[in-house]
């Protein structure tokens, strides 16, 4: 079974650009988390998707970051216009639904911003 | 909003040492979890801690929910190189939904062979 990916691996972009990521879930994965690491600090929630839906979007640190899911499947974190205080690693991961499951993280995007 | 503080920072320790780490909170958690991230990789599941009072196993590895819910330990004993990476200690709060977790900030661990 394929584990959660995340394209890129790195971003260098420049204070002002637009940068989008992207993560692919476990199949069959209905819920979806974004989270941010920046240098040397916790992981940091971002959202949570149930299928297309945003269950939970508290932890967006402003309208700059939006994330999308359409159909269910892959979704994508679009920076909009990069701020430095932006750069860190940002985490994809997935969950089954029920049970006592954790979700599966992704091997994160590091973002860069100069 | 809720905060881990995770210590210490980093370790650097000579194979075959035990390592502890510990993770402390203001606020009552549900569940404890450890995580370890590698490089190049995203965090790994190592032990879930549901209980208070909770102590669980998983090889070298033994974590402790603390019995006021706010605390939790990681234990590693006799430390190998494949120890090395960061650990994560994380909380879920009957408050939130849908198993977001509050993570703490890490701690690097380096074992010398």
């Amino acid at each position: 079974e394929a584990g959660v990916t995340q394209f890129p691996s790195h971003s260098v972009i420049e204070k002002g650009q637009t940068v989008t990521l992207r993560c692919d879930p476990i199949s069959g994965h209905d819920n979806l988390y974004w989270y941010r690491r920046v240098m040397g600090k916790e992981i940091k929630f971002l959202l949570h998707f149930v299928k297309e839906s945003k269950q939970d979007e508290s932890g967006m640190p402003n309208n700059r970051f939006l994330a999308e899911r359409t159909g269910g499947t892959y979704s994508t974190l679009k920076v909009q216009p990069a701020e430095l205080e932006d750069s860190g690693v940002y985490f994809c991961a997935s969950r089954g639904t029920g049970g006592r499951g954790w979700p599966f993280f992704g091997p994160g995007t590091r973002l860069t911003v100069l | 909003g809720q905060q881990l503080n995770q210590s210490p920072q980093s370790m650097f320790i000579q194979e075959g040492e035990d390592v502890s780490m510990n993770c402390t909170s203001s606020s009552i958690f549900n569940t404890w979890l450890w995580y370890k991230q590698e490089p190049g990789e995203g965090p790994v599941l190592l032990i879930a801690l549901y209980k208070a009072g909770e102590l669980t196993s998983n090889g070298r590895l033994t974590a402790q929910f603390g019995i006021t819910r706010k605390d939790s330990f990681l234990n590693i004993s006799a430390s190998i190189p494949s120890d090395v990476g960061i650990y994560f200690c994380a909380g879920q709060w009957s408050g939130t939904s849908g198993s977001r977790l509050t993570f703490g900030e890490g701690t690097q661990l380096t074992v010398n062979p």
